[in-house]
């Protein structure tokens, strides 16, 4: 099994471009999420899923948007890329409730 | 507000010496707490939680609701315990979200 895959794992970006993250997970987990890592900030919370075809936002939504059209799949967008999006993106998923949530490798964006 | 607070970004210890990660929470109701670690080049990963009150790695962790702290200890530092440790707690409302707090690097130096 390869647990959660994101791709891509690194990304360069312009000011204003638009670009899609791709979370894909083989467990068969209901719930997905996608974390930004930063520097002092830790992880923090974009947006999540609790099934296929349901999304809802976290502490930092803005200037993303989610899908969850199949189950295995969690896709992030960016449709106006800005500097302040320069992170490091993680996909994770998990079983309901019990708090074990399963990392991706994480996707290095740098927004120029 | 449910909030973690991880007060040390960065903590450096000798091989052997004992080791406290420090995690405070703030949670009006009954906290489900997490210690998460990423090693070099690994993905994060569950390292426990509090409600299995296990040992993983050498590791404990008690939750104390009159501190509303959560740290992680260790009475002996090995190198292979140089990681990144988060503190999460588990949030209310559905979806199984987590809060995590800033994180802190342990370095353990032989």
């Amino acid at each position: 099994n390869a647990g959660v895959t994101q791709t891509p794992k690194f990304r360069v970006l312009k000011t204003g471009q638009s670009m899609t993250l791709l979370c894909a997970q083989d467990m068969n987990h209901e719930y997905m999420y996608w974390y930004r890592q930063d520097p002092g900030m830790g992880l923090r919370l974009i947006h999540y899923s609790v099934g296929e075809g349901t999304t809802a936002k976290g502490e930092v939504p803005d200037g993303y948007n989610v899908s969850r059209l199949k189950k295995q799949n969690f896709l992030l967008g960016l449709e106006s890329a800005a500097p302040s999006q320069t992170s490091v993106y993680f996909c994770a998923s998990s079983y309901p409730i019990t708090g074990e949530l399963f990392f991706g490798e994480g996707s290095r964006l740098t927004v120029l | 507000a449910q909030r973690v607070t991880q007060p040390e970004k960065l903590l450096s210890v000798f091989k052997g010496a004992p080791v406290e990660l420090k995690c405070n929470y703030s949670y009006s109701g009954s906290p489900e707490l997490f210690w998460y670690v990423q090693y070099s080049r690994q993905r994060l990963q569950l390292l426990l939680r509090h409600i299995s009150r296990e040992s993983i790695k050498g590791f404990t962790a008690d939750l104390n609701k009159g501190e509303t702290s959560f740290h992680l200890k260790k009475p002996f530092a090995q190198e292979e315990d140089s990681a990144m440790y988060y503190c999460a707690l588990l949030l209310t409302g559905g979806g199984n979200k987590l809060t995590f707090g800033t994180g802190t690097q342990l370095k353990v130096e032989l």
